[in-house]
Parts: C-alpha cells; structure tokens; sequence
C-alpha cells in the first residue's frame, strides 16, 4: 500500500539554524500538509498546499516557516532560525483531490532544538 | 476547551474486552476522522465518517456520529494486545472536507494481555 514517507526521522539542530524537512507524499494525491506535535500535546495543524499554493495556514506558521514543492514528488517544510520551542515531531500528510477523502500520515520527523 | 476533546483520557482493559472512546467537539463539522498513534509512529487512519452519516464500520471498528451533541464515539471489539495505541478523532469544518484537521488529545489504550 502506498505510504507517504518523511526524511530524516530525527533532526538535531543548533537554535538559530535553518532546517528542512522532507516528505514524499503519496504519488496521485494533490493536497499536502504539515502538522506538529509538542511532546505531551495535541497534534496541531500547521499548512496545507494545493495546486502549488499554500490553501491554509494556522498561526503557527508564521514567516519563520515556509513549504514549497520544488519537484513533482517532493514536499518541504523549511523553518528559520529555529528556536527551543520549535521542538515537536513534524507529521507531513497527504490527501486526494476528492471530497471527503482521508489524510495520510508519515511517520514523522522528531527535530530537536538544542 | 478546545475542539476535539476525547474521553476517557486513559483507558486500560483486558483483552477481548470491547473498548469505547468518546470524542466532543465544538464548531459544525464536515466530517469527522479517527486516528491510531503506536508511540513514536505516525497516525494511522481508520476511519472517516462525514457529518450526514450516523454510524460506520471497519472490521472490528464500529464509529457514531451524532451531531446535534457534537459527539462521536469508537468502538473497538474484541480487543487484542495489538490495539494498545492513542486514538485520536480530528474534524474537518471545510465546504469541501479536505482542509485542515483539527485534532482532539486523544485516549491513550492499553490492552493487557
């Protein structure tokens, strides 16, 4: 069964480095997102992508973040100078371009900030 | 309190047992999701039922939705030690139910063998 797949599986970082995640999402879905989840706490949504734009974004994902699909398999999410509280594992999804379709999640990126 | 809130907030029995999880939420609803999390993975999805559906079922899984309380309810039968997960539910309150989810604190399950 096709699966979406993220890369790396865990990210350490400096504070103040960029970093960029990676995903694959599934090859004939059209819409991508990205979620986070604080250690402890709810997964929270962070921007979905549709027809190489971004359709929504939560406040969380303000100018430090940006995503972009630079080829026609690949999804990142870029964070900025990342900041101790930038630390949660990062889940990419994917979904078909059909209503009412289910998300399908990757297995995630554990980013810790030191 | 916040959209998505899932009840109980832990939840162990005995394998075989049948295990219920509730899930309230605030705001009208296109549909609503029920996810799996083993600890350290990804969300797996189980099931989706939209918001003019009352109940559905997968396997072992049997999910209502009543929205005039902005409840759902899963139901896993004949639980097995393989079930021991957190469950999620997320809804979606877009036009075309292919937005954001927006995701309750799930119940953390524990079948005990």
């Amino acid at each position: 069964e096709p699966e979406v797949t993220q890369t790396p599986s865990h990210q350490v970082t400096q504070m103040g480095q960029e970093v960029i995640l990676r995903c694959v999402p599934i090859s004939n879905h059209l819409y991508f997102y990205w979620y986070r989840q604080i250690l402890g706490q709810k997964v929270e949504f962070l921007v979905s992508f549709y027809n190489n734009e971004i359709s929504e974004k939560s406040e969380i994902f303000d100018d430090q973040f940006s995503v972009e699909r630079p080829d026609g398999s690949n999804f990142t999410l870029k964070i900025r100078s990342t900041k101790l509280e930038d630390s949660a594992m990062y889940f990419c999804a994917s979904g078909q371009d059909r209503r009412n379709q289910p998300q399908h999640f990757g297995d995630g990126t554990r980013l810790s900030i030191l | 309190s916040q959209q998505g809130e899932e009840d109980p907030q832990a939840l162990s029995i005995q394998e075989g047992e049948n295990a219920t999880m509730n899930c309230s939420y605030k705001t009208s609803i296109n549909n609503l999701q029920w996810y799996r999390q083993n600890s350290g993975r990804g969300l797996v999805h189980l099931i989706l039922i939209r918001s003019n559906e009352r109940e559905k079922h997968s396997g072992r899984l049997r999910v209502t939705l009543d929205t005039s309380k902005k409840s759902s309810s899963l139901l896993i039968t004949a639980s097995r030690a393989a079930d021991t997960a957190s469950y999620f539910c997320a809804t979606d309150r877009s036009n075309f139910g292919n937005e954001k989810l927006t995701f309750g604190t799930g119940t953390r399950l524990t079948i005990i063998p």
